[in-house]
């Protein structure tokens, strides 16, 4: 099955830095990858995703990168603000019914 | 309007009680599922339901049973609470299983053992 690893688990930056959060996974057949922010007390809410067919999204700060070569993607964040400051978790699945698998996240930090 | 809701939000227990957790989803999705996280944030899938019936159900004890009266619930109870049960569970919701499609999810219920 799937697996999926996020690095790191923990990230601080300066407000105005950027932030950059990485995962791996390891089934071939996936095409589908997803990220989430969670919010302190809520539920993981999508920012972006990125399907097989796409090398790089951007949405306004953040962007996604994919290299279905090497079973990668990232998560980049630019000008960060202390309201990015969440855990973000990364996914990845598409393969028939199995259901997506999440990297354990990365708590972000942004120091005002 | 909330997409995905489960009740209660909160939860405090004690050991070998029998507790329930409802959902709604008003996406007008076919799937639903419910999810674990634990103390150290890890998102672990528990079952899986398409058209209110069972598709993924991953190494659960069986103290826990889902039940989806149909497509737009799926409740979760729990019998003889132990502690290990501890844990924030989400509820969630996708168009249908799989195949790259988005998961959205409820704001959770966070359950305590005592």
């Amino acid at each position: 099955g799937e697996n999926v690893e996020q690095h790191p688990s923990t990230l601080s930056v300066q407000e105005g830095d950027s932030a950059v959060i990485k995962c791996t996974y390891s089934d071939s057949a996936s095409n589908y990858f997803p990220w989430y922010k969670q919010e302190l007390g809520k539920g993981p809410q999508l920012i972006i995703d990125i399907r097989s067919n796409v090398g790089e999204k951007k949405d306004q700060r953040i962007a996604v990168t994919l290299n279905k070569t090497a079973k990668h993607f990232s998560l980049h964040i630019t000008e960060t603000q202390p309201e990015d400051s969440a855990v973000y978790f990364c996914a990845a699945g598409g393969s028939g019914n199995t259901p997506l698998v999440f990297g354990k996240g990365t708590r972000l930090s942004v120091i005002a | 309007d909330t997409a995905v809701s489960q009740t209660p939000k909160y939860l405090v227990t004690q050991m070998g009680n029998d507790k329930s957790i409802k959902c709604e989803q008003n996406l007008g999705h076919d799937t639903m599922y419910w999810y674990k996280q634990d103390s150290k944030k890890f998102l672990k899938i528990m079952f899986s339901y398409n058209n209110k019936e069972l598709i993924i159900n991953e190494t659960v004890p069986n103290r826990f049973s889902p039940k989806s009266p149909d497509k737009a619930h799926l409740n979760l109870h729990i019998n003889s609470l132990e502690l290990g049960d501890s844990a924030v569970y989400f509820c969630a919701s996708s168009q249908y299983p799989g195949d790259g499609n988005t998961i959205y999810f409820g704001e959770g219920s966070w359950l305590t053992v005592v």
